[in-house]
């Protein structure tokens, strides 16, 4: 069985442009979780998706925002980039919205804002 | 707010002796707890969960111990491999709504052969 995926690998931006970042879960799971991982500092949550609908939100801006496509697939878009925004950003997905779905993570996109 | 943190954020261990990772948490709201794994250049994997209704959870070469009283969160790794090398993150969570996991700073483990 398929891990979950995220693309690209490395993403490198200046302040001030956008980046898209995306994230296929595992077949069948329904829900998918984005999370920031800045260098020494373990991950914070940023937004939850279910079934296409945003289900919760973390403590970052608006310029933070995302979407889940009918596949269950998913993007993070951040806007107007800043350098604080270098991190590793990570997916996970589980198989429904019980908290005792395990969070299956992937790899990560890595974003350098230079 | 919520937090979740670990008393130790490096850890040292002799290959086949046993591991102690400590955390304690904030939110005596939360009654969902797992153990991370995170292998560098990898996603976390997850080891071992309890939930706030037991004080023990005993994993294949792992144990959770949960202390509610002193919001307490152990990891015991037992018997000591060089895979076990990785930071260890604990996490939170509410069985009911939210859904996020609050993660814990995370202790690098070390096995030294």
């Amino acid at each position: 069985e398929a891990g979950v995926t995220q693309s690209p690998t490395h993403l490198i931006k200046t302040r001030g442009q956008q980046a898209t970042l995306r994230c296929s879960p595992i077949s069948g799971h329904t829900s998918v979780y984005w999370y920031q991982q800045a260098l020494g500092l373990g991950l914070q949550f940023l937004l939850w998706y279910d079934e296409g609908e945003e289900r919760n939100r973390g403590n970052f801006p608006p310029r933070f925002s995302g979407r889940q496509f009918p596949n269950y697939s998913s993007e993070l878009n951040v806007n107007a980039l800043e350098l604080e925004d270098s991190a590793l950003y990570l997916c996970a997905s589980s198989l429904g919205t019980s908290a005792y779905n395990e969070q299956f993570f992937g790899p990560g996109t890595r974003l350098t804002v230079l | 707010g919520e937090s979740v943190g670990l008393h130790l954020p490096t850890l040292s261990v002799q290959e086949g002796d046993n591991s102690i990772i400590n955390c304690a948490y904030s939110n005596s709201a939360s009654d969902y707890f797992i153990w991370y794994k995170q292998e560098s250049g990898k996603g976390p994997q997850f080891i071992i969960d309890i939930r706030s209704n037991m004080d023990k959870r005993q994993g294949q070469r792992v144990t959770v111990l949960l202390n509610k009283t002193v919001k307490h969160l152990s990891l015991q790794i037992a018997a000591t491999q060089p895979g076990d090398s990785a930071v260890y993150f604990c996490a939170e969570s509410k069985i009911q709504g939210a859904q996020k996991l609050v993660f814990g700073q995370g202790t690098r483990l070390t096995i030294n052969p």
